[in-house]
């Protein structure tokens, strides 16, 4: 049971505009940046999105990010067939000593 | 340029200690702000956060699994080593290690580089 709540499934059609959510609580989202990995099949994670909204150089602006309270969000313009991915959201607990937590993934079909 | 890599035995059994090393270049671990992190993922499931090191040797765990596991570094080496004890079936999975830091205003910290993954069995 992951600690931020996802969606395990979305999809959309070439072209269209997707948004994946991520819940968690006040002492996680609510007080801390989030960060999003996008997860191609047999790969590694990438840093897709990191506090809450900013995009590492080499990130298409079609990926874009957001944050209020407890709940942040991932929107994909312009779906490519290549985004087909699981997406995660993660961000830092401030409760006991911190720790990172990650949301459960969602599975971003393309149709 | 950045780069990770995990090692480490591919098929432990159950109740045995496993010890994965993560070996890095491209960034030093005595740098401030650095950190190297570990992070799991079951075959078809989520990723896991496991474990975290500083520059500082300050090591921050995973509440769930504090009692089982140790993560130490040496910086002269640029290794990372993550030891995880009494494994059990559950714990199969590819396990990955990645760098940690903050951008540039200092504010937001982010796993920005992974290595391969290393996939770990346990089993008899």
């Amino acid at each position: 049971q992951s600690v931020l709540t996802q969606p395990p499934s979305a999809s959309g059609t070439p072209g269209q505009r997707v948004t994946l959510s991520c819940s968690g609580s006040t002492s996680n989202i609510g007080s801390n940046a989030v960060n999003w990995y996008q997860q191609l099949p047999g790969t590694a994670p990438k840093l897709l999105i990191y506090g809450n909204n900013q995009r590492p150089s080499g990130v298409p602006d079609r990926f874009s990010g957001s944050k209020s309270g407890t709940s942040a969000s991932l929107a994909i313009s312009g779906l490519q067939s290549d985004d087909e991915a699981d997406y995660y959201c993660a961000a830092w607990d401030d409760s006991l000593s911190g720790y990172w937590v990650f949301g459960g993934g969602t599975k971003l079909t393309v149709l | 340029q950045i780069t990770l890599k995990e090692s480490g035995p591919t098929l432990v059994k159950p109740t045995q200690t496993l010890t994965l090393t993560c070996t890095f270049s491209g960034f030093s671990l005595s740098t401030s702000a650095v950190g190297v992190g570990w992070i799991r993922q079951p075959p078809g499931k989520a990723l896991e956060w496991l474990a975290l090191i500083y520059w500082d040797d300050d090591k921050r765990y995973s509440p769930s699994l504090k009692s089982r596991l140790t993560i130490t570094k040496d910086t002269s080496k640029n290794q990372v080593v993550l030891t995880m004890t009494n494994m059990d079936p559950v714990d199969t999975a590819t396990y990955y290690c990645a760098h940690s830091h903050y951008d540039s205003s200092g504010y937001y910290v982010f796993f920005d580089y992974w290595g391969q993954g290393t996939l770990v069995t346990v089993s008899s």
